[in-house]
């Protein structure tokens, strides 16, 4: 298994710019999620999907940020218009959740977007 | 709320033992685990405690109280690889997970 995968590794843009990340989850897994990560706030937990439905999207800063998830193989995270705030690194990970015991193991994490807007 | 506390960084020496602390307060709990992340990695499982008591994995263990929304990482025989930041995260339930900002470990020869 590729584990999940996550484009691109690095991302630098201009403020004012639109920036789009994308992930794609492990094959089965029926949960995604997106998190960011800066050193003043750890991981934040976006936004998540269960079957490609978004189920939880109370951690989306604002109306600039959007995520879809069209199908069980893709999902992107889009940011538009981008500012130097949003600069962090964006991790994508999926899960799968048919039980209790299936949250054993917790997420598999993707190898993270670092964004760096200027 | 949820609120989950952690040392910021901590230091040892190789071969040694060190125990890194988490107190948690979160609207439902369901477990807690524990991440690894090296720098600029994503994070890896440690490990997971749903009952109160210790759960040992080879050099690792994890404890936790329920009653006292306490867990801590027992790391014995540090290595230098053992150098990286260990995430605390509360599972509240519904596929959730609530993450600590981390402790930084520096392992020194």
């Amino acid at each position: 298994d590729a584990g999940v995968i996550q484009s691109p590794r690095h991302e630098v843009t201009e403020m004012g710019q639109e920036v789009t990340l994308r992930c794609k989850p492990i094959s089965g897994h029926d949960y995604l999620f997106w998190y960011r990560q800066t050193m003043m706030r750890g991981l934040e937990l976006l936004i998540y999907f269960n079957n490609n439905v978004p189920i939880d999207d109370s951690g989306m800063p604002e109306d600039r940020f959007s995520a879809k998830m069209p199908n069980a193989s893709f999902s992107t995270l889009k940011i538009q218009p981008s500012e130097p705030r949003d600069s962090a690194v964006y991790f994508c990970a999926s899960s799968w959740g048919a039980g209790a015991g299936q949250v054993v193991r917790g997420y598999t994490f993707g190898s993270g977007t670092r964004l760096t807007v200027v | 709320g949820q609120n989950i506390d952690q040392p910021t960084e901590m230091t040892a020496t190789e071969g040694a033992i060190v125990q890194i602390n988490c107190t948690y307060q979160t609207s439902g709990f369901n477990g807690l685990f524990w991440y690894q992340q090296h720098a600029g990695e994503a994070p890896t499982f440690l490990s997971y405690n749903v009952l109160d008591g210790l759960e040992e994995k080879g050099r690792f263990s994890s404890f936790l109280s329920r009653s006292k929304g306490y867990s801590y990482l027992l790391l014995k025989e540090l290595q230098m690889k053992d150098s990286a930041s260990y995430l605390c995260a509360a599972y509240t339930g519904f596929q959730k997970l609530v993450f600590g900002t981390g402790t930084r470990l520096l392992v020194s020869p």
